[in-house]
């Protein structure tokens, strides 16, 4: 599969308390996308990061990038209710012009 | 911000039907993009467009086709549905500058095919 995959399926914790999400993938990218799913609607963009970029931040959002280990993480910091949603990596790999989705975790977030 | 609109949110087709997916985007973006998300399988690519009249079959194309006549219009087409088609429908659209940007996504049309 060219999709990347996403860790754990399902996350549940206090808000307040931080989420980390990870992603692996397997081919050689440009650079990953992070995006988020509320229930049953569309998926919004949240950050992307180059495959030259090691970390970057966006808001309460930091996400992480080792091309050694193809992998990512997503840390959501200080949690709170609204932030319960699917969370997607997708990966522009190299040579593709579209993007590759992994099957996403699910966050819920108690108040 | 771009705006991509998708014509029904729930839609409820009987096999055999000829079904016709609807999406417009307001940004004169080249690139849009439909996508089928089922539980466990994640977002698959069905079909992409680059630019009017043009497309080009993405991971499962099979049972679907498409229809580009004008730039902000990326019509998504069941033949003849059937039940192993229910599923939520996703358009997107992108930058036409390529992967460097993000996609922006239609809030999908969930299809029950019965």
């Amino acid at each position: 599969s060219q999709q990347g995959e996403e860790d754990p399926q399902a996350l549940s914790i206090q808000e307040g308390e931080n989420a980390t999400m990870n992603c692996s993938y397997k081919t050689s990218i440009n650079n990953l996308q992070w995006y988020r799913q509320n229930s049953g609607r569309g998926l919004v963009h949240l950050i992307l990061i180059r495959s030259n970029e090691r970390e970057k931040h966006s808001g309460r959002l930091r996400v992480t990038l080792d091309t050694s280990k193809k992998s990512s993480s997503l840390l959501i910091t200080a949690s709170r209710a609204a932030d319960t949603a699917s969370y997607f990596c997708a990966t522009a790999q190299t040579g593709a012009n579209n993007l590759f989705f992994g099957t996403g975790t699910r966050l819920t977030v108690i108040p | 911000d771009v705006k991509v609109t998708q014509s029904s949110r729930y839609l409820v087709k009987r096999t055999g039907e000829k079904v016709f997916l609807e999406c417009v985007q307001d940004m004169d973006h080249e690139n849009m993009f439909w996508y089928r998300q089922d539980p466990g399988l994640g977002l698959r690519l069905i079909y992409f467009s680059y630019d009017v009249k043009m497309k080009e079959k993405g991971d499962i194309p099979e049972g679907y086709s498409v229809s580009r006549e004008k730039k902000e219009r990326f019509s998504l087409i069941l033949e003849s549905a059937s039940t192993n088609q229910t599923s939520m429908y996703l358009c997107a659209t992108r930058n036409p500058q390529g992967t460097a940007y993000g996609y922006t996504f239609g809030s999908g049309t969930r299809l029950t095919v019965v």
